[in-house]
Parts: C-alpha cells; structure tokens; sequence
C-alpha cells in the first residue's frame, strides 16, 4: 500500500542532544513537509520541500534542520538549539496543489 | 495565524447530520476552502475542499456562501467514528496551509 511512514512512534532525547525523525512516503509525491503540534492545539509547518534538494522554511523552522536528497525521504533533525521541543511531530506529502497526506506521527518527548 | 474561526467543539447524536461551520471572512478570490480531520494521536485526513461551489464526495458535502465569507461541512450520518477534530482552512497552495484549533466533534450514541 502507498503511503507515508514515520518512525519511531515515540522518542526521548536528553539535553544538549541532537535528534532524528524519519519520514519517508512511496506515493511519488514531489512535495514534503514538516508539522509540529503541541497539546490541544493546531498544525505549525516547519519546514518545507516541493522537490529534491530544495526545502523552504516554515512558521517555526528555529532549532530544527531538513535535508531532501531522494524523493522519498524528508528527515527532520531536531537540534540542541530547539528548547523545548515535546510536541508531536506529523510529515505530509501532496502532489502539487492536491491534498495531504499525513503519516501517523512521532511523539517527541524530553528526558 | 489561521484564517478561520471555528466553534471550539460540538456534539451531535449518533445518525444524525453534523453541520460544521467555519467563518473565513477575509478569503482571498484564488483561495480554497479545505476541510481535514483528526483522530486522536493520527495524522489529520483530508475530506473535501471547494473554491465558490457547493461539493459533496462519499465522506462530506461543503457548502460555500456566495460570498463566500462563510461554509459548512455536513456529515449526513455521522458515526461513532466521526468524533474527530474538525479543521477548516483556507489556502490557495499547500505551503500556506494553517491548521488553527479546529472543532472538536463528539458523536454521542
């Protein structure tokens, strides 16, 4: 089945520590993007990719960094420099102006 | 900021229409309106979107003012499994998408 997958589920990072997200999507979609969602609120974009190797900021990209060097993969890197970073965190892709599509998120948590 | 207000939360019996109302009164002419929904701990789903014309798909039908100032999502039976969160937005592209609040949809037997 065509889709997006995010992984891990849940993660835990320590203080100071840089960490990871995957995401990666098989439904041939050129553009990718990076949502955070805090507790009982909306979606904030923080980063965005309409094609490989090209990625554009968001509302809120301080403190976090992407890279986009293949078509299916989107990763999202959450550095030291994001202080408070417990949310969770969603990838989408879409094909041009189509609609989302949503993988089922990561829970980020601090330790 | 999200360009729409929304309702914080509603409730709706079981079988019956649930009737979702979004205000986007400051909607450009190139703008759609977009309606996705969240299940707790999911990703949102998309279900309809409409530029001035009234659309109706197998989940929803959404009616736009003709000022367009304005619109409304109809479940026509909603389900258990409607209780989501409702989100109306308003974008002309998918880099301008803003997830506001949304509606919290409870779907009571």
């Amino acid at each position: 089945d065509g889709g997006i997958t995010q992984s891990p589920k849940y993660l835990f990072r320590k203080e100071g520590q840089n960490v990871t997200l995957s995401c990666e999507q098989n439904l041939n979609h050129d553009a990718m993007y990076w949502y955070r969602q805090d507790p009982g609120q909306g979606l904030r974009l923080i980063y965005y990719s309409q094609i490989v190797n090209d990625f554009q900021k968001g509302d809120i990209a301080e403190g976090y960094s992407v890279s986009r060097e293949k078509k299916e993969s989107f990763p999202l890197t959450v550095t030291s420099a994001q202080k408070n970073p417990t949310a969770f965190y969603l990838c989408a892709s879409s094909q041009g102006y189509e609609k989302l599509f949503f993988g089922s998120g990561t829970q980020l948590s601090v330790l | 900021d999200a360009k729409t207000t929304q309702p914080p939360s509603m409730d709706c019996a079981e079988g019956r229409a649930a009737n979702l109302p979004c205000n986007h009164s400051t909607i450009s002419g190139n703008e759609y309106v977009y309606w996705y929904r969240q299940i707790h701990s999911q990703g949102p789903q998309y279900i309809i979107h409409g530029l001035k014309n009234n659309e109706t798909n197998e989940m929803a039908s959404l009616i736009i003012t003709e000022d367009r100032k304005s619109s409304t999502l109809i479940l026509p039976h909603a389900t258990l499994r409607d209780t989501a969160v409702y989100y109306c937005i308003v974008s002309y592209n998918n880099n301008d998408m803003r997830f506001g609040a949304g509606t919290r949809l409870t779907v009571k037997p």
